[in-house]
């Protein structure tokens, strides 16, 4: 079946701009993570969804940073006033009920470049 | 911040040889697993071992646990040039957290 899709597979913008990112998961899948991967490190963790409410945000970086879900299945990461520290690539994720010792299933990424 | 830690940051080996990448976390886990990850995009799942399990086993891949000293191993046999990309050891940690912990992973070049 469909894995994870996401889209657009890159970005690039000017500092200042906004921009937002979208993430196809996994159909039937109730459990949705984004992560952020800057060059060279592992992937860090950013926001984890269960259904259409954000169970734990912690990892959002500021108030810039923002996702959605609104019907549990599609969700949209948004970044205001985008700075080039935000540069890396953006993973999504699903798992079929977010508990643990799940598999997650990740998509392609998009690489954010800020200029 | 991330949790885990591997070494070495890069590995370079001929085809046919074993490749032994290791992993070292911070907190207690339910569980930790290995990804794969070709050319810095997607991540692909290889492994998943519980925290009351000391050894698994998948094709070509072994991965320990040793919970009493934070760590883990990754061993994949007879190498293959295909198996060049950047491993992570990723860990769920205790408490019901759903979110996985990263390391900064290990690049295997496997040379032919």
């Amino acid at each position: 079946g469909a894995g994870v899709s996401q889209t657009p597979s890159n970005k690039v913008t000017e500092k200042g701009k906004y921009v937002e990112l979208r993430c196809d998961p996994i159909s039937g899948h109730t459990a949705l993570y984004w992560y952020r991967q800057s060059l060279g490190q592992g992937p860090e963790f950013l926001i984890y969804f269960q259904g259409t409410g954000a169970a734990d945000d912690s990892g959002l970086p500021n108030d810039r940073f923002f996702a959605v879900r609104p019907e549990g299945s599609v969700s949209t990461l948004k970044i205001q006033r985008t700075e080039r520290g935000d540069s890396a690539v953006y993973l999504c994720a699903s798992s079929p009920q977010g508990g643990p010792r799940e598999t997650q299933y990740f998509g392609p990424g998009t690489r954010l470049l800020v200029l | 911040s991330q949790q885990g830690e591997e070494d070495p940051q890069a590995l370079s080996i001929q085809e046919g040889e074993n490749a032994t990448m290791n992993c070292s976390y911070k907190t207690s886990i339910n569980n930790l697993q290995w990804y794969r990850q070709n050319s810095g995009r997607g991540l692909v799942h290889l492994i998943l071992i519980r925290s009351n399990e000391r050894e698994k086993h998948s094709g070509r891949l072994r991965v320990t646990l040793d919970t009493s000293k934070k760590s883990s191993s990754l061993l994949i046999t007879a190498s293959r040039a295909a198996d060049t990309a950047s491993y992570f050891c990723a860990t769920e940690q205790s408490g019901g957290y759903n979110k996985l912990i990263f390391g900064a992973g290990t690049r295997l070049a496997v040379h032919p």
